[in-house]
This record gives structure tokens, C-alpha cells and sequence, in this order.
């Protein structure tokens, strides 16, 4: 089993809709969670990070977090084209390392 | 968030040669700092954590002695490749927590592609 899973997609939305992107992590004391966008070619960008059960929001994004069940999701709202890219899941573990997971490719098309 | 920088964002080297790659975090000190690598299509390998003052910590399967990691100041960490080789074409990563922070959220540098010829 990965440490952290994701589903490399491709995801496809429309713009405007909804994006969902899902995470599952194996190690149950981790207590931090990020998610990273990585265009193509260029190193990954922190967009949100969230440590307590519940939702957090900031503009477009939402990050969910559910420790109970090992499961971290972002949804983006309104997406753009501008969304597209790569989202990678990551998860501080009780061991002390930030752990990616593969990533999911998100395609926000006109 | 913290800012991170690279030097240089690309180089090219021939086969056997050694090529030195720069970390800085540019608005606040880095007790530690993270050196990763990306293949084409794949995710993040963490490769060894930087720390300030003593030696690196590298994960399974990396090579100390072929890549070299020196963190010598609180907002510096190298990162050498010696006796490169076309496998180790890949794209560099470094990236470093801002301990003012909180120091649990990760900021990376804009990368460093490496071609080996």
C-alpha cells in the first residue's frame, strides 16, 4: 500500500464547474496536509494546507480533511483553464517526512 | 509564503564531469533544507535532508558519496552531483521550511534540469 494515494486522473472539467481531487494517506498519526499545483516543467506551489478535521477555504479552493478515514480532498470551484495542472497530495507523516502522493493531472477545458 | 530560490534554474554537463546546484531561502533562515528529484510523468523522491552545520541525512538508494550536500549557512544548501552520468538527467528540486511559520508548511525552489551529455 502508498503511503499516499491519489488518482492520476487525467480529470477533466469544464470551466466553471467543480473540481474534485481526492487523496487517501496510510500512516493514521500524520497531522499535517498540503496540497501542491505543479505546472508543467516548473517545481510545485503550495496552494493549501490544512491540520484539523473540517473544511478549510481560501478564494477557489476548498481542502477537506477527515483523519478518521485517511482522506484529504481540494475542490475547486469556478474552475479556470488557468487550473490546469498537476495537484499533488501531501502529507507530513508521524515519522517526521512530507510524503507526495503521485499526483492527479487536472484539465479545466473552455 | 517563504521564498525560495536555485541556481542555475538549467544546466547542461558532459558525462563525468561534477555540477554544483544552489538552494537559498531567501526571507528567513532554513535550519533544514530538502533536496528532491523528478523524472519525467513521476512524482516527488525525496533524495536527503540538509542540515545546517552537520551532515546530510539521505534516503535509501541515494548515493552520499555522489550527491554531495553542504548547508553551510542557515540560507544556503548545495547540492553537488559528481561524476555525472545521462541517468542522472533530471529535474532538482530543493525546498526548506520557514520556521517563523510554524515550520510545517514546505516551500520549494523553482527547480534545476539537469541534462548529462
Amino acid at each position: 500500500q502508498k503511503e499516499v494515494e491519489q488518482n492520476s486522473g487525467p480529470l477533466s472539467v469544464p470551466e466553471g464547474a467543480i473540481a474534485s481531487l481526492n487523496c487517501t494517506y496510510s500512516d493514521r498519526g500524520s497531522q499535517s496536509f498540503f496540497w501542491y499545483r505543479q505546472y508543467s516543467g516548473k517545481s510545485p506551489e503550495l496552494i493549501m494546507f490544512i491540520y484539523s478535521n473540517g473544511d478549510k477555504e481560501d478564494g477557489r479552493f476548498t481542502a477537506q480533511l477527515n483523519k478518521a478515514s485517511q482522506y484529504v480532498s481540494l475542490l475547486i470551484r469556478d474552475s479556470q483553464p488557468s487550473d490546469s495542472a498537476t495537484y499533488l497530495c501531501a502529507v507530513f507523516t508521524s515519522y517526521g517526512k512530507l510524503t507526495f502522493g503521485q499526483g492527479t493531472i487536472l484539465t479545466v477545458h473552455p | 509564503g517563504a521564498v525560495v530560490s536555485q541556481h542555475p534554474s538549467w544546466v547542461i554537463c558532459k558525462s563525468g564531469t561534477s555540477v554544483k546546484i544552489e538552494c537559498r531561502s531567501l526571507d528567513f533562515q532554513a535550519t533544514t533544507m530538502f533536496w528532491y528529484r523528478q523524472f519525467p510523468k513521476q512524482s516527488l523522491m525525496l533524495m536527503a535532508t540538509s542540515n545546517e552545520g552537520s551532515k546530510a541525512t539521505y534516503e535509501q538508494g541515494v548515493e552520499k558519496d555522489k550527491f554531495l550536500i553542504n548547508h553551510a549557512s542557515l540560507t544556503l544548501s548545495t547540492l553537488t552531483v559528481t561524476s555525472a552520468h545521462p541517468e542522472d538527467s533530471s529535474f532538482y528540486i530543493c525546498s526548506a521550511r520557514d520556521p517563523g511559520q510554524g515550520g510545517r508548511e514546505q516551500y520549494f525552489g523553482p527547480g534545476t534540469r539537469l541534462t548529462v551529455t
